[in-house]
């Protein structure tokens, strides 16, 4: 089976920094994934991990330990645009996507 | 524009009257997929379709239908609708390679309410 268990909410202020971790627990692992969804809006790819070690890209950073089923979403600079739901996915070997439930993300001024 | 279409966004239903929601991709995709979400749930994957004629269940198949006749398009069919499926409903593809999962490309949503 699959397990994926992240925060369902954080509160940060605007200008911080802010880490969102993700824990998963899959049958075969081919990747792990972080999306950005706005409320009523479709999510939207922000970065992929399939090896160890950190991934940046501008502000928004991505990190994935293997070995502990373990990553996290790193967001600097925090802005009142960046308050939205941050998804963590893991692909498994059967080319299936699962989802967390999400964390929900304020930003407050 | 690179996008997927899905149709209709909004669609309020009876029980037991069938539905069928479109989704058209525009990119030459191989990989199509169908999900749910719903609140402290997150997104469920409902089927997928690694390539024409080819559809596989994901992790909540029952009650749904896909089908996969020309790369652009993967319908979802609701035979007989039940308030349980009252959700939001994503389709999404993503281009093949290696990356292939990762980077998906979601519909807009389409909201769903049976009563």
């Amino acid at each position: 089976g699959q397990n994926i268990d992240q925060p369902t909410e954080m509160t940060a202020t605007e200008g911080a920094i802010v880490q969102i971790n993700c824990t998963y627990q899959t049958s075969g692992f081919n990747g792990l994934f972080w999306y950005q969804q706005h409320a009523g809006e479709a999510p939207t790819f922000l970065s992929y991990n399939v090896l160890d070690g950190l991934e940046e890209k501008g502000r928004f950073s991505s990190f994935l330990s293997r070995s502990k089923g373990y990553s996290y979403l790193l967001l600097k600079e925090l802005q009142m645009k960046d308050s939205a739901s941050y998804l963590c996915a893991a692909n498994n070997a059967g080319n299936m996507l699962t989802f967390g439930g999400g964390t929900r993300l304020m930003v407050k001024p | 524009e690179a996008q997927v279409t899905q149709n209709p966004r909004y669609l309020i239903t009876v029980t037991g009257k069938k539905l069928t929601v479109t989704c058209s991709q525009n990119m030459n995709h191989e990989y199509m997929s169908w999900y749910r979400q719903d609140p402290g749930l997150g997104l469920r994957q409902i089927y997928y379709s690694m390539n024409v004629e080819v559809t596989d269940k994901g992790d909540v198949p029952e009650g749904y239908k896909v089908s996969r006749k020309e790369k652009r398009n993967f319908p979802l069919i609701l035979e007989s609708p039940s308030p349980n499926q009252t959700s939001l409903y994503f389709c999404a593809s993503s281009p093949p390679g290696d990356r292939a999962l990762n980077e998906a490309f979601f519909g807009q949503g389409t909201r769903l309410t049976v009563v």
